[in-house]
Order: C-alpha cells, then sequence, then structure tokens
C-alpha cells in the first residue's frame, strides 16, 4: 500500500510534554499538507509543505507549533508543551508534483491525547 | 474566508433508501467541492468531487449536485447499503489546497 503514512497513530502526552507527529506522502508525491480535526468538527487546515520549504503555515497557531519537510525523510509536525486544547486528531494528506487542483490524499491521522 | 455549512448533522436511514447530505458555502470564488467519507478510526476518504463548471455529477450509487448561484451542494447517496454508514464531510476550496470543510454528517443505514 503505497498511501500516505502517519505515525503514531496514538499518542498520550502530559500538558507540558512535546508531541511529533510523523507523516511520509504518497510514492510520487512532493506536497504534504496537515489538517487538524477537532473533536465532532471538521477538518481545518494548518500548514503545506513541500522538500525543505513552508509554502503556507497561515493555519498554524503562532506558538508552540512547528512543521518541516526535509530532504530526506518524512514530514513532521512538532507541538512543543502541550496544552489540553491540543488534543485532536491531526491528518497528512499529499498531492503530487505541480498546479494543486484540490485533490487530497489523506492518511489515517494521528490521535493525540493531552491529559 | 471560506464558510462551509452541512446539514444535518446527523441522518438514519433504512437500508435501500436515498441520504441527501446539503452544504452551503460562501466564498463566490471556490471552485472545487470534494465530499469525504471517514470510517471510524480512519482517515477521510475522497468519495466524489466536482468543479464548478458543472452542475451534476454521478458514480454508481453517488451523486453530487451544485448550484453557483445559491452556493450550495448536495452529496446524494442511492439504495444504500450498512457499509454506506459513517461519517460524510463536504468541502470547497478555490481550486487549492486549502479546503474548508464542513462539520460533518453522521449516517447511519438501519438493516
Amino acid at each position: 500500500n503505497a498511501g500516505v503514512m502517519q505515525n503514531p497513530r496514538h499518542l498520550v502526552r502530559r500538558r507540558g510534554q512535546e508531541a511529533r507527529l510523523r507523516c511520509s506522502p504518497m510514492k510520487g508525491h512532493s506536497h504534504v499538507y496537515w489538517y487538524r480535526q477537532l473533536p465532532e468538527e471538521g477538518l481545518k487546515f494548518m500548514v503545506y509543505l513541500q522538500k525543505e520549504n513552508i509554502i503556507d503555515e497561515s493555519g498554524m497557531p503562532k506558538e508552540r507549533f512547528s512543521a518541516e519537510f526535509p530532504k530526506e525523510g518524512p514530514s513532521i509536525l512538532r507541538i512543543q508543551q502541550v496544552v489540553r486544547g491540543d488534543s485532536a486528531a491531526y491528518f497528512c494528506a499529499s498531492s503530487p508534483p505541480g498546479v494543486n487542483t484540490g485533490e487530497l490524499f489523506f492518511g489515517e491521522g494521528s490521535r493525540l491525547t493531552v491529559l | 474566508g471560506e464558510n462551509v455549512e452541512q446539514h444535518p448533522s446527523t441522518l438514519s436511514v433504512q437500508e435501500g433508501d436515498s441520504a441527501v447530505i446539503k452544504c452551503t458555502y460562501s466564498d463566490s470564488a471556490s471552485n472545487y467541492f470534494p465530499w469525504y467519507k471517514q470510517e471510524l478510526g480512519k482517515g477521510p476518504q475522497l468519495i466524489i468531487d466536482i468543479r464548478s463548471n458543472v452542475g451534476e455529477k454521478k458514480d454508481q450509487r453517488i451523486a453530487v449536485t451544485l448550484n453557483k448561484t445559491a452556493k450550495h451542494f448536495s452529496l446524494h447517496i442511492t439504495e444504500t447499503q450498512p457499509e454506506d454508514s459513517a461519517v460524510y464531510f463536504c468541502a470547497a476550496s478555490r481550486g487549492d489546497y486549502k479546503l474548508s470543510f464542513g462539520a460533518g454528517t453522521t449516517v447511519t443505514v438501519r438493516a
């Protein structure tokens, strides 16, 4: 299965700890997007990355959140000093190179629980 | 920014009946409208999409209609089956990566 791979699927952290979520895009895809889904809500855009570049981070909280997509390896969404309000499902999506037409392929998500 | 509203929030139908979910959007520049199905513990899966240059699109038991003037679009599932039970999300974008999602509709198909 060459779909979008996310890990860990479930992550539990205590307040103040750090959370790192990883995403490997579909084979041949070079664009990665992170979305967040709060309980009982739809997904909300956070950030769009290409290799070694953040293209659009307009949906990212200004503090504690960061994302990267290095030349080698998966994309990482990092949340420092987590708080209870960070508990959510974080979904990664990818799309092929070239102009994005809106078709995104989502992974199965990483569910973060902050105690 | 774009605001997408989705109704109903829950929908229960008898197996074999039809299910209809409706969404409205606010940004008149939106031109891409996908629908996603999310099963419990899984990620959203694209099931059908429509672009603003067409008014209707059909794929087997699933169809989507778009009314650009009224800024609303709908998902129709005919001959529902138990495996259609899931949460369905509509979304809208200007044809790029920044999808604005509705809040979701939980569909339950009763056997």
